[in-house]
């Protein structure tokens, strides 16, 4: 199957500091990238789609400029963020789209934020 | 947005038994897919259902599409240790980029 990279696998920061998450496909141009956020036991919580060379879209709920998305390639989008309090602590998942609605998933990031 | 209904919610089985989950949906869906997640790892896709009635095995997994297209179940035979995890499935609509997951299936196999 196609290969989506996130990185990186586990973040450790100080409350206040901002991360930035990176997910690319290795072998395939993604024009639409996602980013999920899953806490532990629960499932995958759509937080924005990513489009290449557009603005992202945001679902309810999820503040924009507290989670700055850009695509600047078609095989990189990078979720920053910023100015992490504990309460973002989370498994952060990336994924592109391949052929025929398939969906293929980095293997996440683990932010703690102290 | 609203999430698909899946069931169980965990299952807890001796190795060598089959297992069987389900999801489903007050709406209709264009495509149906099913992933694995281990923990600390992204999800990985098991597979892929796109028309109604489409049974689709793979090795000891064995996925069908809902002929309602509102449905769909996923059955693992003769479970081994690495089947531990959690399942979700997905559902997808054409022409829409969102993709709606189950809460997950969390399977415990005991040796």
């Amino acid at each position: 199957g196609a290969v989506v990279s996130q990185h990186p696998s586990w973040v450790i920061c100080k409350s206040g500091t901002s991360v930035k998450i990176e997910c690319r496909s290795l072998d395939f141009q993604a024009t639409t990238m996602f980013w999920y956020r899953q806490f532990p036991k629960q499932s995958l919580m759509l937080m924005a789609t990513s489009n290449e060379g557009s603005k992202a879209t945001y679902e309810q709920g999820v503040e924009k400029d507290k989670f700055l998305i850009n695509h600047a390639s078609l095989t990189l989008s990078t979720l920053t963020v910023t100015s992490a309090h504990p309460e973002d602590s989370s498994f952060y998942i990336c994924s592109a789209r391949v052929r025929r609605e398939k969906l293929f998933f980095g293997s996440g990031t683990q932010l703690s934020v102290l | 947005g609203q999430q698909l209904n899946q069931s169980p919610q965990s299952m807890f089985i001796q190795e060598g038994e089959d297992v069987s989950m389900n999801c489903t949906s007050s709406s209709i869906f264009n495509t149906w897919l099913w992933y694995k997640q281990d923990p600390g790892e992204g999800p990985v896709l098991l597979i892929a259902l796109y028309k109604a009635g489409e049974l689709t095995s793979n090795g000891r997994l064995t996925a069908q599409f809902g002929i309602t297209r509102k449905d769909s179940f996923l059955n693992i035979s003769a479970s081994i240790p690495s089947d531990v995890g959690i399942y979700f499935c997905a559902g997808q609509r054409y022409n829409n980029n969102d993709m709606r997951f189950g809460a997950g299936t969390r399977l415990t196999v005991k040796p």
